[in-house]
């Protein structure tokens, strides 16, 4: 079955960028998109195919998917962006989740 | 305001049975295919099951097939899921989400919580 792989963890410092990468075979032949999940919040959709933001997700937020790679990129990164971050891709009729990456704001 | 309100969850026995309910409201219900995700205690979230919007397609994740059944009322804006022979591992907080086509989840509800114990 399909996989996707996450670092488990990004630390962050306030205003600096965070990068978190999400790898899957030829994942850039695919639409692959990203959730933020706040403690105890349900998850909310921050980047769908590939690079495109959701109405009133900060411009902070910003993604690309090539080849075997999709980034989700958080420039000036504050406070409120430290959550769990989930990448997400549709495969052979199945959603396929990565297993999340925490991102710690210092 | 788009929204969905997951309901139904609660504490069953191993081998038991639980039907989830997704109520939706702020949106055309009929035309959007609908989710529903899993987030067992302490873990990352789980895909569960999809149904198009005229219920033409449905599709399971493996470990659900068989046991679990997705089904909607484009009448009454409603998303069901019956749980049948549940298993510890199946406690988790349910949510379900809207879905653009097959690619990606735009809107989830407030997730239910299902505990499987003895």
């Amino acid at each position: 079955s399909y996989e996707l792989t996450q670092p488990p963890s990004v630390s962050v410092s306030p205003g600096q960028t965070a990068t978190i990468t999400c790898s899957g075979h030829r994942l850039g032949d695919k639409s692959a998109c990203w959730y933020q999940q706040r403690p105890g919040q349900s998850p909310v959709l921050v980047i769908y195919q590939d690079s495109q933001r959701p109405s009133g997700i900060p411009e902070r937020f910003s993604g690309s998917n090539s080849g075997n790679t999709a980034t989700l990129t958080i420039s000036g990164t504050q406070a409120m962006d430290a959550a769990d971050y989930y990448c997400q891709a549709w495969v052979s009729s199945s959603y396929v989740f990565g297993p999340g990456t925490k991102v710690t704001v210092l | 305001e788009v929204q969905l309100v997951d309901s139904g969850g609660g504490l069953v026995k191993p081998g038991g049975s639980l039907t989830l309910s997704c109520a939706a409201s702020g949106f055309n219900f009929s035309s959007d295919t609908m989710n529903w995700v899993r987030q067992a205690p302490g873990k990352g979230l789980e895909w569960v099951s999809s149904i198009s919007s005229s219920s033409r397609y449905i599709y399971y994740a493996d470990s659900m097939r068989g046991r679990f059944t997705i089904s909607r009322d484009n009448a009454k804006k409603s998303l069901f899921l019956q749980m049948n022979s549940l298993r510890v591992e199946d406690t988790a907080v349910y949510y379900c989400a809207r879905g653009w086509d097959f690619y990606y989840m735009d809107v989830w509800g407030n997730g239910t919580t299902v505990t499987v114990s003895s």
